[in-house]
């Protein structure tokens, strides 16, 4: 069936260190991918997306790297602050025709101060 | 620039009863998506709903129905409640032909 999971259920870092949370999709014909973080008591907020032809693409402190041939991506957030407290989530979208995004359980990260 | 609202935040219902949950998308967004997040779960995708009609349903009984109205916002209707109903419903909203989902914060329904 349709699924989206997480490796680790909760990750535990230094303040300062990097994170990195990863993602198994099992749609291969998947052709877009959000990471989401949510905070307690709140919807979940866009991080970073990627499309099905890029392998990585950067933004503000984080990365994504998409891995088509294991159907594998992963969220790295460089210099971990205590704001990035949260649960993440990977979502996937598949192929053209249908609307909804797939997301996983989720991990919860921790920052350790 | 408000983003996605819902209302209520927080609601209380006893079996049996019915719903209605309401969304107003981001500003310029003209399709809505319904999610239900059970806790410590990830959202699960209920319908979609583009120029005032579902355009796309997930696996939920058709106790779940819904309604976009020419503005663009959206109701969710349950009917005939049950205590696995509770939950965390969200609505995001996009672009007609866009990707990124912007959520609401939710509104928290516990079924007692």
């Amino acid at each position: 069936g349709e699924s989206v999971g997480l490796h680790l259920p909760t990750l535990s870092v230094q303040e300062g260190d990097n994170s990195i949370i990863n993602c198994a999709y099992s749609n291969s014909a998947s052709d877009y991918f959000i990471w989401y973080k949510q905070e307690s008591g709140k919807g979940p907020q866009f991080i970073i997306d990627i499309r099905s032809n890029m392998d990585k693409r950067q933004g503000q402190r984080v990365t994504v790297l998409l891995n088509k041939t294991v159907k594998h991506l992963s969220l790295q957030i460089a210099a971990t602050q205590p704001g990035d407290s949260a649960v993440y989530f990977c979502a996937e979208k598949p192929p053209s025709g249908t609307y909804k995004y797939i997301f996983g359980t989720g991990t919860r990260l921790k920052v350790l101060a | 620039d408000a983003g996605v609202t819902q209302s209520p935040t927080h609601l209380i219902k006893t079996r049996g009863q019915q719903v209605t949950l309401r969304c107003s998308p981001k500003s310029g967004h003209d399709t809505v998506s319904w999610y239900q997040q059970a806790l410590g779960q990830g959202p699960q995708f209920i319908f979609q709903y583009y120029e005032e009609e579902e355009r796309q349903r997930g696996n939920f009984p058709d106790r779940f129905s819904g309604h976009q109205f020419p503005n663009y916002s959206s109701e969710l209707n349950v009917n005939a409640l049950l205590l696995g109903d509770s939950a965390l419903y969200l609505c995001a909203s996009t672009r007609q032909g866009g990707t990124e989902a912007f959520f609401g914060q939710g509104t928290r329904l516990t079924v007692v």
